[in-house]
């Protein structure tokens, strides 16, 4: 097993325009996690699933931001016409949720550029 | 709501010098997770505290977790140039999964 990986690594987008990433997590983990990290701050946590439920939204999530995780393996964020504050790293996490850990192991991240 | 605090925001060393990061939280935590992120990188796991006054070594890096378990710290002892990154503490917010990281400390090692 390779890691957490997301598509595409880069994304520069025009204002107004759809995006989605895709975040494949490591196999068999049941949890898997969305944040966003701007430059200088520590991740904020967006959404998470777990198996194929999402379990929680941040508000900052507004109604533009959608995940989706439909078989509980491989999860999209998309985010509808786009807004320059919604420039930031997008970064996807998993872990093997039980009573004793839920150690997440972090993804490449996507970079999302809006012009 | 729950917060996480990291102190110092940034810190410069000459290599060979010892470094500490401090970690505290608004809340009790049950456990406190440590990420290393390298310039241009993603975090990446280094450990995670678990009892009350836990101790744990890894090499140079020493983690603690405070009494209380609302603080802890990151000791590195004798940095190298390649101990440079951003250190995050982390601990899960109350009855969810997500993870409520501090502000991070920037180390960067002068040879």
């Amino acid at each position: 097993d390779t890691g957490v990986s997301q598509n595409p690594r880069h994304k520069i987008t025009k204002r107004g325009q759809n995006v989605t990433f895709r975040c494949d997590p490591i196999s068999e983990h049941n949890r898997l996690y969305w944040y966003r990290q701007t430059l200088g701050q520590g991740p904020e946590f967006l959404t998470y699933f777990q198996n194929e439920a999402q379990l929680e939204k941040s508000r900052l999530l507004s109604d533009r931001f959608s995940a989706e995780r439909p078989k509980g393996s491989f999860s999209t964020l998309e985010i509808q016409r786009t807004e320059q504050g919604d420039s930031a790293m997008y970064l996807c996490a998993s872990s093997l949720f039980s009573d004793l850990t839920d150690t997440q192991y972090f993804g490449p991240g996507t970079r999302l550029t809006v012009l | 709501g729950q917060q996480v605090m990291q102190i110092p925001q940034y810190q410069h060393v000459q290599e060979g010098e010892d470094f500490t990061t401090y970690c505290n939280s608004s809340t009790t935590l049950s456990n406190i997770q440590w990420y290393k992120q390298r310039p241009g990188g993603h975090p990446v796991f280094l450990i995670q505290l678990v009892k009350s006054g836990e101790v744990k070594k890894q090499k140079r890096l020493t983690f603690q977790f405070g009494e209380a378990k609302k603080n802890s710290s990151l000791h590195i002892t004798a940095t190298q140039t390649t101990d440079v990154g951003t250190y995050f503490c982390a601990g899960p917010a109350s009855n969810t999964g997500k993870l409520i990281f501090g502000q991070g400390t920037t180390l960067q090692v002068k040879p």
